[in-house]
């Protein structure tokens, strides 16, 4: 079993839909939860990120951590044709013993939004 | 605040050649480094670490070496490249567990 799953899809939805990506994870030390926007040719850049479970909202867009389920999501309200890329879940326990912060990261899910 | 380069932006290079490619990070200090490669339906696949200078951990046994000269400065190079290279480049830098912030990547292709 990978330790990060991501529906690589493609979705494809159209303007001012709601969307939902996920990921799910089977590593119980994960506790930092990031999601990472890709345009096409470009290097990622982060979105959001949240500690432990819970919502955190920002603008448009909701991440959402339950780690009872070992699952997260991230919500985007009102899409926008800019909002056109690939999402990336990334994940980490935290401090490692070695003192660097590695992430382990989804395959990322291809998003287009349909004017 | 705090930039990170990556040069060249795109590199065609024939099998057995040399490679170096170079990130720099400006506006902070003691940064972790990271190279990652990315590949087609394949995601983010760590391929060194760096924790300070000359420290350098690697993650995948490859053809690829890393070397970390100065503070913020990170290179990756081959002495002999191999078609299976050919992939997206990213650096990273980070300072603390919550964030790691990349670059604008390096698209190499071997033929």
């Amino acid at each position: 079993q990978k330790e990060v799953e991501q529906d690589p899809g493609p979705l494809s939805v159209p303007e001012g839909a709601i969307v939902s990506l996920n990921c799910t994870y089977s590593n119980s030390a994960f506790q930092y939860f990031m999601w990472y926007r890709q345009y096409s040719r470009k290097g990622p850049e982060l979105l959001m990120y949240t500690y432990s479970s819970g919502n955190k909202e920002d603008g448009r867009f909701t991440a959402q951590v339950d780690k009872s389920s070992k699952y997260i999501s991230l919500f985007i309200r009102d899409s926008q044709p800019s909002d056109s890329a690939t999402y990336l879940c990334a994940m980490s326990a935290g401090h490692s013993g070695a003192g660097s912060y590695q992430l382990t990261f989804g395959k990322g899910t291809k998003l287009s939004v349909i004017p | 605040s705090q930039t990170i380069h990556q040069w060249p932006a795109t590199l065609v290079q024939p099998v057995g050649s040399p490679l170096s490619l170079e990130c720099t990070v400006e506006g902070t200090s003691n940064p972790n480094l990271y190279w990652y490669r990315q590949a087609a339906g394949r995601g983010l696949q760590l391929l060194f670490y760096s924790v300070g200078i000359g420290q350098i951990s690697s993650e995948v046994p490859q053809n690829l070496s890393a070397s970390r000269p100065q503070d913020r400065q990170f290179i990756l190079s081959s002495k002999k490249l191999l078609l299976s290279d050919s992939g997206f480049y990213l650096c990273a830098w980070s300072v603390s567990w919550n964030e790691q912030f990349f670059g604008p990547g390096t698209r190499l292709t071997v033929l």
